[in-house]
């Protein structure tokens, strides 16, 4: 079990089709993420939110929008998706990243059971 | 970026053989984590080493950060089949995944 909760934990969507993943923790974490995992392959780190704001984005197609409503809900809109796309999408947690000189600290990352999303 | 490399890619072992992994940067690492990510499930956080040359322990599993803080090693002694799944190294400082090391383990 985790504390961290995915919703739904499949979906089938159409490549015209609009949707949303739905990632929501109540540990107080203000760091949350957003990977994508393919089979047999390292999750792939696509945002970061740091204290509702986004952090990081690794150059990810804008047919992926992310939204943080606030520090306990991550959401990834999905519009006009690729086969290609089909994957695990897995949220994840973890307290506030600190950027203290000279280096940078992440605690522990808390994962969610991920979306199996298939893309017909 | 800090990318890191990770192997071997997959290991096959006998109930109670021993089991390393090990995962190097080119360049110098702030902190490194290591996650268990079994068959269907999602990647569960085991360890995080910081100082260079750190060595810990739990139970039969061990972990060591190098002395350049540029690799570091998961060793399992006596494996068991509860052992099976994916290891995983991770940049803490960027939040990258290694490439993993997928461990099957004969009854």
């Amino acid at each position: 079990d985790t504390e961290v909760t995915q919703t739904p934990k499949h979906l089938v969507m159409g490549m015209t089709n609009k949707k949303s993943l739905k990632c929501e923790q109540h540990m107080g974490h203000r760091a949350m993420y957003w990977y994508k995992q393919k089979a047999k392959k390292p999750p792939e780190l696509m945002f970061v939110y740091s204290y509702e704001k986004l952090s990081i984005n690794e150059s990810v197609p804008s047919r992926f929008s992310p939204e943080c409503p606030n520090s306990s809900l991550l959401n990834l809109h999905l519009h006009a998706l690729q086969p290609e796309d089909s994957a695990l999408y897995l949220c994840a947690s973890s307290q506030a990243i600190r950027q203290a000189s000279p280096s940078s600290y992440n605690s522990p990352l808390h994962f969610g059971n991920g979306t199996r999303l298939t893309v017909t | 970026g800090q990318q890191v490399m990770q192997i071997p890619q997959y290991q096959h072992v006998q109930e109670g053989e021993d089991f390393t992994t090990y995962c190097n940067s080119s360049t110098t690492l702030s902190n490194i984590q290591w996650y268990k990510q079994r068959p269907g499930g999602h990647p569960v956080f085991l360890i995080q080493l910081v100082k260079s040359g750190e060595v810990k322990k739990q139970k039969r599993l061990t972990f060591q950060f190098g002395e350049a803080k540029k690799n570091s090693s998961l060793h399992i002694t006596a494996t068991q089949t509860t052992d099976v799944g994916t290891y995983f190294c991770v940049n803490a400082g960027k939040s990258t995944f290694g490439d993993g090391t997928t461990l099957t383990v004969k009854p």
